[in-house]
């Protein structure tokens, strides 16, 4: 069974700084991993979506990795501000096994961007 | 395109009773699947559909919980003689066909909240 697991579960730094988020999972088998990022008591924003055959993704201010053969993947966040506060959600689309289509997430990473 | 719409966005309800939700696709989407989120936690993939078809309801908690889309548009998700239990964020997404490993982003929407009373 896929699991997913994200460090730290709790982020507070400075504004302006660069930070590294983390997301492992134990199972190399999927077709993709998506990063999110979640307000409190709201839905699921999209940030970047990484396929299986690619290395990285990059949008404005965020760049994911991902080392498929060592199950993980990074979201970098480079001069962080007080709107990136908020909850990261790391996810990957199995290729094996049941759920086919469904997401696996993990429990994510709250970040909070001090002013 | 307003994108992924969930009604009502809050519910609640007393135990025993039954409650039903709706979710409405981004327009010419396929793919719509449904999520549960209890606090703390990471979204857990419940069951989905491509257009009319359920392809995957194994994961759905009990029998309890069903499904449906009846025309390959919006979905309502059902559950019967509700438990506190079954109090969390019911989210939806969608997303257009895959093509084999190709996969496109589940967009989501934002989410149905119930509390069991």
């Amino acid at each position: 069974k896929q699991e997913v697991t994200q460090i730290p579960a709790a982020l507070s730094v400075p504004e302006g700084e660069n930070l590294v988020l983390n997301c492992s999972f134990t199972d190399s088998a999927i077709y993709n991993l998506q990063w999110f990022r979640q307000d409190p008591g709201k839905g699921l924003t999209s940030l970047l979506l990484i396929q299986s055959s690619q290395r990285e993704q990059t949008s404005g201010r965020l760049n994911a990795s991902l080392d498929k053969s060592s199950g993980r993947s990074t979201l970098y966040i480079a001069a962080s501000q007080p709107g990136d506060s908020a909850t990261y959600l790391c996810a990957v689309r199995q290729s094996t096994g049941g759920g086919a289509d469904g997401l696996t997430f993990g429990k994510g990473t709250h970040l909070i961007i001090q002013p | 395109d307003t994108g992924v719409s969930q009604n009502p966005r809050h519910k609640i309800t007393k135990r025993g009773q039954n409650v039903t939700f709706r979710c409405d696709p981004i327009s010419e989407h396929n793919r719509l699947y449904w999520y549960r989120q209890t606090l703390g936690q990471g979204p857990e993939f419940l069951t989905y559909f491509q257009n009319e078809a359920q392809l995957e309801k194994s994961r759905l908690l009990s029998d309890r919980f069903s499904a449906e889309r009846p025309k390959g548009s919006f979905s309502t998700l059902e559950i019967q003689r509700t438990e506190q239990g079954d109090s969390a964020m019911y989210l939806c997404a969608s997303s257009p066909r895959t093509s084999g490993a190709f996969s496109y982003e589940q967009y989501f929407g934002p989410g149905t909240r119930l509390t069991v009373t």
